[in-house]
């Protein structure tokens, strides 16, 4: 089946480093994207990796890909109040009924602690 | 900016009317999507429309019709709507093409409203 499950929560200090897990189940997905969601507007691209990567750097973000046990992370380093917002992981299945389309996980609710 | 607009950005609509949600890429892109997004649910596919072909989710009550007139415009038709369909209504646009990457750019979104 397709599912994208994550963490529906997550709470740091303003500084620290915060990391947003996510497991999908669709091997076949050759991409694997991260979107951010601030109140009141629509899911703007974060970053994507490639599956045949293990890690990919964009300045604070850092994704890890564990394709083995089909789990993705992001990290976001020094992380600031601007960062609260809600984070979603998406699989894009390259087979079946879902294929070239996206799979969403329900979302990870950053909050930033000053 | 994303380059995906749409419009209205709030609609509050009783449940007999008949109204249209728009939306309008300037990406170029050759694909476009309508998804709901509801309180705790996750990010539901209603519609795409990829190289004048039109994909449909089956749990997508008829009362929802799409229409993609181009390329760069897509609307979603609503009529005899229930309240339980009051939700964030986001359109996205997309090149699809051979390499399996599929980037999409979501507009604002539409805050639906059914009393």
């Amino acid at each position: 089946g397709e599912d994208v499950e994550q963490s529906l929560f997550l709470s740091v200090r303003e500084g620290d480093s915060s990391v947003i897990n996510c497991t999908y189940t669709d091997s076949s997905s050759t991409y694997l994207y991260w979107y951010k969601q601030e109140p009141g507007a629509g899911l703007q691209l974060l970053t994507y990796i490639f599956s045949n990567m293990d890690m990919k750097q964009d300045q604070r973000l850092t994704v890890l890909l564990n394709k083995k046990d089909k789990h993705l992370s992001l990290r976001i380093a020094d992380t600031q109040t601007g960062d609260s917002a809600i984070y979603f992981c998406a699989e894009s299945p390259n087979y079946g009924g879902s294929q070239g389309n996206l799979i969403f996980g329900k979302g990870t609710k950053l909050s930033v602690k000053p | 900016e994303t380059g995906v607009t749409q419009t209205p950005r709030h609609l509050v609509m009783g449940m007999t009317n008949k109204k249209s949600l728009k939306c309008e890429q300037h990406l170029g892109h050759n694909a476009m999507y309508w998804y709901k997004q509801s309180a705790k649910k996750p990010l539901e596919l209603m519609f795409v429309y990829s190289l004048e072909e039109r994909v449909e989710n089956n749990s997508v009550p008829s009362r929802f019709s799409p229409e993609c007139p181009n390329s760069s415009h897509l609307f979603l038709h609503l009529h005899t709507l229930q309240p339980e369909d009051s939700a964030l209504y986001l359109c996205a646009s997309s090149q699809k093409g051979a390499s399996g990457k599929n980037e999409q750019f979501f507009g604002p979104g539409t805050r639906l409203t059914v009393l």
